[in-house]
């Protein structure tokens, strides 16, 4: 148990639906990520949120959209996705500004397959 | 272009094995990680550091950074260690000023009984 909750744990979904993956981090930090992790390729990094503001979009497609809503929750809105966007996401949280050396919390993660 | 390779990429070994996974990258950072993940994704921070070496219980993590390399020790492995481990760099951005966490693809570690 880390502190970092994700929902749901799997998600099946087509290509014409819309969905939202849901973040929560019990841990009191200021910076949380977006990560994704496709198979036999390194994890990814999407998003990052400071203080609510989000301070990088790592070339991400529109069809993922994030919204940070308070310090404590992250979303990812997900929308017309591809069978490619199946892979595990990954949300993390640390305590202070993303570009410092303090660890990161990870959550289990959410299963994503898009048929 | 800033890579984190790591070997092997699969490691198979028996109960009570002493384990010794590979990290190297190409240019400065300012601290290197080590994390865990486990069969059902979730993954955790086991060391975060930037010279030396550190421990905590059966794990050893060294880095020497004139040779831009990193190694995490597993001493008298046990099953319950099988997991992928997974390195990763915070690069010192031109400027001197720090970016992101660049990963390794991972190690997958399978402990025999």
């Amino acid at each position: 148990e880390t502190g970092v909750t994700q929902t749901p744990r799997h998600l099946v979904m087509g290509m014409t639906n819309k969905k939202s993956l849901k973040c929560e981090q019990h841990l009191g930090h200021n910076a949380m990520y977006w990560y994704k992790q496709s198979a036999k390729k390194p994890l990814e990094l999407m998003f990052v949120y400071s203080l609510e503001e989000r301070v990088e979009n790592n070339s991400v497609p529109s069809r993922f959209s994030p919204e940070c809503p308070n310090s404590s929750h992250l979303f990812l809105h997900l929308h017309t996705l591809q069978p490619e966007d199946s892979a595990l996401y990954l949300c993390a949280s640390s305590q202070s500004g993303p570009y410092l050396d303090n660890e990161q919390f990870f959550g289990p993660g959410t299963r994503l397959t898009v048929l | 272009k800033n890579e984190v390779e790591q070997s092997p990429q699969n490691l198979t070994a028996q109960e009570g094995e002493f384990i010794t996974i590979n990290c190297s990258y190409s240019v400065g950072i300012s601290a290197l990680h080590w994390l865990q993940q486990h069969p059902g994704g979730g993954i955790v921070s086991l060391f975060m550091l930037s010279s030396g070496k550190k421990k905590h219980g059966r794990l050893i993590a060294t880095i020497n950074i004139q040779e831009k390399h990193s190694s995490l020790h597993i001493t008298a492995s046990h099953p319950r260690d099988s997991a992928v481990y997974i390195c990763a760099v915070r690069y010192m951005n031109y400027g001197g000023s720090q970016g992101n966490l660049i990963f390794g693809k991972g190690t997958k570690l399978s402990v025999k009984p």
